[in-house]
């Protein structure tokens, strides 16, 4: 079964400085994996997402990742954090033989600080 | 393109009534239909999958008398919470499957449900 890990389910930066939120996954058949923010009692927005094309995927608001297949992660970068970029990230993970329904992380919380 | 609409937002309903909840793809047809339960500040949770025109499969301790799911068309999907009761209380949030896309879901705006 496929599943994801989150590190820090808390993350604080300062405004414009790099953001990083941590994704390792475990599948046993090539991922799709995915990164969605959720603003409070919203539902989640797509940031990118990785299938099997270029590693390096590049997502909407500045975002990317890096899909490693040798670290088994997909961390979220962002060069310069923007307040409106605090929200709850989630990584998620499906493959063909889940139905391609998505199990998702846990969850990290970024906070902005001016 | 790909929007997925989920009504109503917000509902508040007394303990022991029903409540239905819609998901429906607007402008795709969307073969499988996943419907995800979250508790406050914590992450999603596979509640059950459905396919049009088939019975839906459940997660393991998902009580499919409780939460009826019914998937008559390819654009709409329906969650009923039945009898519910205030442990119910929940964000509920359904995700569409394009038939054309591989791997990839959209997602509805979510259904806040709260049982007195």
């Amino acid at each position: 079964a496929q599943s994801v890990t989150q590190l820090g389910s808390h993350v604080s930066v300062s405004e414009g400085a790099l953001v990083l939120l941590r994704c390792n996954y475990s599948s046993s058949v090539p991922p799709y994996l995915f990164w969605y923010v959720q603003y409070p009692n919203q539902g989640l927005q797509l940031l990118l997402k990785y299938t099997s094309a270029a590693t390096l995927v590049k997502g909407i608001n500045g975002f990317e990742a890096e899909f490693k297949k040798s670290e088994t992660s997909f961390h979220l970068t962002k060069p310069s954090a923007h307040m409106s970029d605090a929200a709850e990230y989630f990584c998620a993970v499906s493959d063909l033989y889940s139905g391609y329904a998505l199990n998702f992380g846990k969850g990290t919380s970024l906070l902005v600080t001016p | 393109g790909a929007v997925v609409s989920q009504h109503p937002s917000w509902v508040i309903c007394k303990s022991g009534t029903s409540v239905k909840i819609e998901c429906r793809s607007l402008d795709f047809q969307a073969t499988t239909m996943f419907w995800y339960r979250q508790f406050p500040k914590q992450s999603l949770m596979l509640m059950a999958t459905s396919n049009e025109g088939s019975k839906a499969t459940y997660e393991q301790g998902v009580e499919k008398d409780k939460f009826l799911i019914n998937h008559a068309s390819l654009t709409l999907s329906t969650l009923t919470v039945t009898s519910a009761h205030p442990e119910d209380s929940s964000f509920y949030i359904c995700s569409a499957k394009p038939r054309e896309r591989v791997g990839e879901l959209f997602f509805g705006e979510g259904s806040r449900l709260t049982v007195l």
